[in-house]
Protein backbone atom coordinates (compact mmCIF):
# COMPACT_ATOMS: atom_id res chain seq x y z
CA UNK A 1 0.00 0.00 0.00
CA UNK A 2 1.16 3.35 -1.37
CA UNK A 3 1.96 5.94 2.38
CA UNK A 4 2.93 9.47 2.24
CA UNK A 5 3.48 10.75 5.85
CA UNK A 6 4.24 14.72 6.25
CA UNK A 7 5.62 15.92 9.11
CA UNK A 8 7.54 19.19 10.05
CA UNK A 9 4.77 22.04 9.86
CA UNK A 10 4.05 24.23 12.90
CA UNK A 11 4.09 27.99 13.67
CA UNK A 12 6.72 30.15 12.21
CA UNK A 13 7.03 34.05 12.40
CA UNK A 14 7.23 35.77 9.47
CA UNK A 15 10.85 35.63 8.21
CA UNK A 16 11.68 32.53 9.59
CA UNK A 17 12.42 28.95 8.35
CA UNK A 18 10.89 25.45 8.62
CA UNK A 19 11.85 22.06 6.53
CA UNK A 20 9.07 19.48 6.37
CA UNK A 21 9.55 15.95 5.78
CA UNK A 22 7.48 13.63 3.81
CA UNK A 23 8.52 9.92 4.59
CA UNK A 24 6.89 7.21 1.68
CA UNK A 25 6.21 3.58 1.29
CA UNK A 26 4.77 1.06 -0.32
CA UNK A 27 6.32 1.79 -3.92
CA UNK A 28 10.02 2.09 -5.38
CA UNK A 29 10.63 5.70 -4.63
CA UNK A 30 13.17 6.69 -6.94
CA UNK A 31 10.97 5.77 -9.71
CA UNK A 32 8.71 8.64 -9.23
CA UNK A 33 8.76 12.59 -9.51
CA UNK A 34 6.76 13.90 -6.17
CA UNK A 35 5.72 17.43 -5.34
CA UNK A 36 4.75 19.54 -2.84
CA UNK A 37 1.24 21.05 -2.99
CA UNK A 38 -0.61 23.59 -0.56
CA UNK A 39 -3.85 24.92 0.43
CA UNK A 40 -4.05 27.97 2.29
CA UNK A 41 -6.92 28.19 5.26
CA UNK A 42 -10.52 27.64 3.33
CA UNK A 43 -8.40 28.32 -0.09
CA UNK A 44 -8.19 26.00 -3.64
CA UNK A 45 -4.91 24.15 -4.55
CA UNK A 46 -1.62 25.68 -5.47
CA UNK A 47 1.16 23.37 -6.79
CA UNK A 48 4.47 24.51 -5.00
CA UNK A 49 7.24 22.36 -6.34
CA UNK A 50 8.44 19.31 -7.66
CA UNK A 51 11.54 16.71 -8.35
CA UNK A 52 12.28 13.80 -10.30
CA UNK A 53 12.97 10.64 -9.16
CA UNK A 54 16.90 10.87 -9.66
CA UNK A 55 16.64 14.06 -7.84
CA UNK A 56 18.11 15.79 -11.42
CA UNK A 57 15.41 18.08 -11.96
CA UNK A 58 13.46 20.40 -9.65
CA UNK A 59 10.64 23.06 -10.72
CA UNK A 60 9.33 25.54 -8.38
CA UNK A 61 6.17 28.04 -8.75
CA UNK A 62 7.26 31.93 -9.35
CA UNK A 63 6.52 32.27 -5.60
CA UNK A 64 8.79 29.93 -3.52
CA UNK A 65 11.51 30.44 -6.17
CA UNK A 66 14.52 31.29 -4.22
CA UNK A 67 13.07 30.83 -0.62
CA UNK A 68 11.70 27.48 -1.32
CA UNK A 69 13.98 24.18 -1.60
CA UNK A 70 12.87 20.79 -2.80
CA UNK A 71 15.29 17.71 -2.10
CA UNK A 72 15.06 13.73 -2.15
CA UNK A 73 16.74 10.96 -0.14
CA UNK A 74 16.09 8.04 -2.34
CA UNK A 75 17.59 5.66 0.24
CA UNK A 76 15.90 6.28 3.01
CA UNK A 77 12.63 7.30 1.07
CA UNK A 78 12.14 10.75 2.03
CA UNK A 79 11.14 14.01 0.36
CA UNK A 80 11.66 17.45 1.67
CA UNK A 81 10.87 20.90 1.53
CA UNK A 82 12.82 23.11 2.86
CA UNK A 83 11.65 27.03 3.50
CA UNK A 84 13.26 30.16 4.43
CA UNK A 85 11.85 33.75 4.58
CA UNK A 86 8.68 32.81 4.98
CA UNK A 87 5.92 34.77 4.33
CA UNK A 88 2.17 35.43 5.80
CA UNK A 89 0.77 33.68 2.58
CA UNK A 90 3.00 30.76 2.82
CA UNK A 91 0.89 29.68 5.54
CA UNK A 92 -1.34 26.43 4.46
CA UNK A 93 -1.57 23.02 4.76
CA UNK A 94 1.26 20.93 2.82
CA UNK A 95 0.53 17.86 1.03
CA UNK A 96 3.41 15.84 -0.90
CA UNK A 97 2.08 13.83 -3.73
CA UNK A 98 3.36 11.56 -5.87
CA UNK A 99 2.99 11.94 -9.76
CA UNK A 100 1.38 8.89 -11.51
CA UNK A 101 3.78 6.77 -14.06
CA UNK A 102 3.99 8.64 -17.26
CA UNK A 103 1.72 11.10 -16.44
CA UNK A 104 3.98 13.63 -14.76
CA UNK A 105 1.84 16.40 -12.85
CA UNK A 106 -1.10 13.73 -12.08
CA UNK A 107 -1.05 12.44 -8.12
CA UNK A 108 -2.13 9.82 -7.52
CA UNK A 109 -1.71 9.38 -3.95
CA UNK A 110 -1.40 12.22 -1.46
CA UNK A 111 -0.20 12.28 2.34
CA UNK A 112 -2.31 13.67 4.54
CA UNK A 113 -0.95 16.91 4.74
CA UNK A 114 1.25 19.50 7.34
CA UNK A 115 0.06 22.73 8.66
CA UNK A 116 2.12 25.21 8.47
CA UNK A 117 1.55 28.70 9.99
CA UNK A 118 3.03 31.78 9.97
CA UNK A 119 2.14 34.67 12.28
CA UNK A 120 3.93 36.68 14.56
CA UNK B 1 1.00 30.23 -16.58
CA UNK B 2 -2.18 28.60 -17.70
CA UNK B 3 -5.18 30.09 -16.22
CA UNK B 4 -7.68 26.99 -15.35
CA UNK B 5 -11.35 28.49 -15.04
CA UNK B 6 -13.96 26.51 -13.07
CA UNK B 7 -17.70 27.27 -13.22
CA UNK B 8 -19.90 27.07 -10.98
CA UNK B 9 -18.43 28.32 -7.67
CA UNK B 10 -20.90 26.15 -6.12
CA UNK B 11 -23.86 23.84 -6.76
CA UNK B 12 -26.38 22.62 -4.84
CA UNK B 13 -28.29 19.39 -6.22
CA UNK B 14 -30.42 15.93 -5.00
CA UNK B 15 -29.37 12.83 -5.04
CA UNK B 16 -30.02 11.39 -8.22
CA UNK B 17 -29.51 14.45 -10.17
CA UNK B 18 -26.84 14.54 -12.68
CA UNK B 19 -24.16 17.05 -12.14
CA UNK B 20 -21.94 18.64 -14.23
CA UNK B 21 -19.03 20.76 -13.79
CA UNK B 22 -16.79 23.29 -16.38
CA UNK B 23 -13.34 24.02 -16.84
CA UNK B 24 -11.74 25.94 -19.36
CA UNK B 25 -8.07 26.44 -19.82
CA UNK B 26 -6.70 30.07 -21.06
CA UNK B 27 -4.90 27.92 -23.77
CA UNK B 28 -4.96 24.60 -25.31
CA UNK B 29 -3.53 21.61 -22.97
CA UNK B 30 -4.86 18.58 -25.26
CA UNK B 31 -6.09 16.32 -22.85
CA UNK B 32 -3.60 17.17 -20.26
CA UNK B 33 -6.80 17.52 -17.62
CA UNK B 34 -7.35 16.36 -14.32
CA UNK B 35 -10.21 16.11 -12.11
CA UNK B 36 -9.87 15.95 -8.41
CA UNK B 37 -12.34 15.67 -5.41
CA UNK B 38 -11.68 16.99 -1.87
CA UNK B 39 -13.45 16.05 1.13
CA UNK B 40 -14.31 18.12 3.74
CA UNK B 41 -10.81 17.83 6.03
CA UNK B 42 -9.15 15.72 3.85
CA UNK B 43 -6.64 15.31 1.13
CA UNK B 44 -7.35 15.53 -2.65
CA UNK B 45 -8.34 12.19 -4.41
CA UNK B 46 -7.77 11.80 -8.03
CA UNK B 47 -10.97 10.99 -10.28
CA UNK B 48 -9.92 11.51 -13.45
CA UNK B 49 -6.44 11.78 -15.31
CA UNK B 50 -5.87 12.80 -19.02
CA UNK B 51 -9.34 14.11 -19.62
CA UNK B 52 -11.78 11.10 -19.33
CA UNK B 53 -9.45 8.39 -17.75
CA UNK B 54 -11.47 7.11 -14.81
CA UNK B 55 -9.13 5.75 -12.13
CA UNK B 56 -9.40 2.84 -10.54
CA UNK B 57 -11.61 2.47 -8.01
CA UNK B 58 -13.89 5.64 -8.95
CA UNK B 59 -17.27 4.77 -9.16
CA UNK B 60 -18.77 4.66 -13.00
CA UNK B 61 -21.18 7.52 -12.20
CA UNK B 62 -18.36 9.82 -12.68
CA UNK B 63 -17.00 10.79 -16.28
CA UNK B 64 -14.84 13.10 -17.82
CA UNK B 65 -14.83 14.62 -21.57
CA UNK B 66 -12.98 17.16 -24.08
CA UNK B 67 -9.97 18.64 -24.95
CA UNK B 68 -8.07 21.70 -26.01
CA UNK B 69 -9.50 24.08 -23.61
CA UNK B 70 -12.85 22.84 -22.65
CA UNK B 71 -13.53 20.03 -20.56
CA UNK B 72 -16.65 18.84 -18.38
CA UNK B 73 -16.85 16.64 -15.06
CA UNK B 74 -19.87 14.94 -15.17
CA UNK B 75 -21.79 13.14 -12.50
CA UNK B 76 -24.61 10.84 -13.55
CA UNK B 77 -26.50 10.12 -11.03
CA UNK B 78 -25.37 12.22 -7.48
CA UNK B 79 -24.56 10.29 -4.56
CA UNK B 80 -24.53 11.45 -1.07
CA UNK B 81 -20.93 10.32 -0.42
CA UNK B 82 -20.04 12.81 -3.13
CA UNK B 83 -20.40 16.14 -1.64
CA UNK B 84 -17.09 17.66 -1.29
CA UNK B 85 -15.18 20.26 -3.66
CA UNK B 86 -14.21 18.99 -6.95
CA UNK B 87 -10.79 20.50 -8.74
CA UNK B 88 -9.47 20.58 -12.27
CA UNK B 89 -5.60 20.55 -12.28
CA UNK B 90 -3.92 21.27 -15.82
CA UNK B 91 -0.33 18.97 -16.57
CA UNK B 92 0.60 20.76 -19.87
CA UNK B 93 3.45 22.69 -18.07
CA UNK B 94 4.97 23.94 -15.80
CA UNK B 95 3.65 24.99 -13.07
CA UNK B 96 0.67 23.03 -12.91
CA UNK B 97 -2.46 24.79 -11.79
CA UNK B 98 -5.48 24.46 -10.48
CA UNK B 99 -9.10 25.58 -11.09
CA UNK B 100 -10.59 27.64 -8.69
CA UNK B 101 -12.84 24.40 -7.24
CA UNK B 102 -16.52 23.74 -7.35
CA UNK B 103 -18.22 23.01 -4.16
CA UNK B 104 -21.34 20.10 -4.73
CA UNK B 105 -23.71 20.22 -2.19
CA UNK B 106 -26.77 18.08 -1.12
CA UNK B 107 -30.09 19.26 -1.25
Amino acid sequence: EVQLVESGGGLVQPGGSLRLTCAASGFTFSSYWLSWVRQAPGKGLEWVANIKGDGSEKHYVDSVKGRFTISRDNTGNLLYLHMISLRVEDAAVYYCARDKPAAAGSYDHWGQGTLVTVSS
Amino acid sequence: DIQMTQSPSSLSASVGDRVTISCRASQSISRYLNWYQQKPGEAPKLLISAASYLQGAVPSRFSGSGSGTDFTLTISSLQPEDLGTYYCQQSSSTPWTFGQGTKVEIK
